[in-house]
């Protein structure tokens, strides 16, 4: 069982350039999300997935795009890299309903936009 | 809408020594959920303890424990006979009962000396 896992771990990227981050979890988990982590600032929740075929806007959605096309996936994409977007970005998944209150959280992919 | 504040950027501690972490967050809500969670140098995202606000009674883990006042909105933490392995960014986390959105504060770096 290897719980939510991110690939990939590291990435630096030119300005302008394109990306999609993946997250994965076997757990079965309705919910799935996507949080940046900045200096000071905590995780900040960018998109996430109440289930397949649906994706809601978080705190922090613009410059990056989400889909959902398979229960177990989360793709995190930026169409036009910026340096602003440098961070480092978590996936999460939970299981729904109200007893759903712990988030599992994958070990973070580091992006640099240079 | 739903804030979490985190007055402490670091604190420190001896080892087997106790510390105590604060937290005070902003809703209008009266059922909600609020959790620690621990990040060491790792990346990695552990949940540490969590406390339902229906619940009077202070959640405890181990070495863990909180101290919920809900009418002043304080969760502070209580870490006892501190480890290294304690050492860690430490986050607080709001998260409203009818959603999975987690709000988090901005995080205290613990540092814990022999």
């Amino acid at each position: 069982n290897a719980g939510v896992t991110q690939t990939p771990k590291f990435r630096v990227l030119k300005t302008g350039q394109s990306m999609t981050l993946l997250c994965a979890q076997d757990m079965n988990h309705e919910y799935m999300y996507w949080y940046r982590q900045d200096p000071g600032m905590g995780l900040r929740l960018i998109h996430y997935s109440v289930g397949e075929g649906t994706t809601a806007k978080g705190e922090v959605p613009d410059g990056y795009n989400v889909s959902r096309l398979k229960k177990q996936n989360f793709l995190l994409g930026l169409e036009s890299a910026a340096p602003s977007q440098t961070s480092v970005y978590f996936c999460a998944s939970s299981p729904p309903g109200q007893s759903s209150y712990e988030q599992y959280f994958g070990p973070g992919t580091r992006l640099t936009v240079t | 809408a739903q804030t979490v504040t985190q007055s402490q950027p670091e604190m420190s501690v001896q080892e087997a020594e106790t510390v105590t972490l604060s937290c005070t967050y902003d809703t209008s809500e009266s059922d909600y959920y609020l959790f620690w969670y621990k990040q060491p140098p790792s990346r990695q995202m552990i949940l540490v303890i969590r406390q339902e606000a229906y619940k009077q009674q202070n959640a405890t883990e181990n070495r863990f424990s909180v101290n919920f006042q809900k009418a002043a909105k304080s969760f502070s933490l209580k870490i006892s006979d501190s480890q290294l392995g304690d050492a860690a960014m430490y986050f607080c986390a709001y998260r409203s009962y009818n959603t999975d959105k987690l709000i988090f504060g901005t995080g205290t770096r613990l540092q814990v000396f022999p």
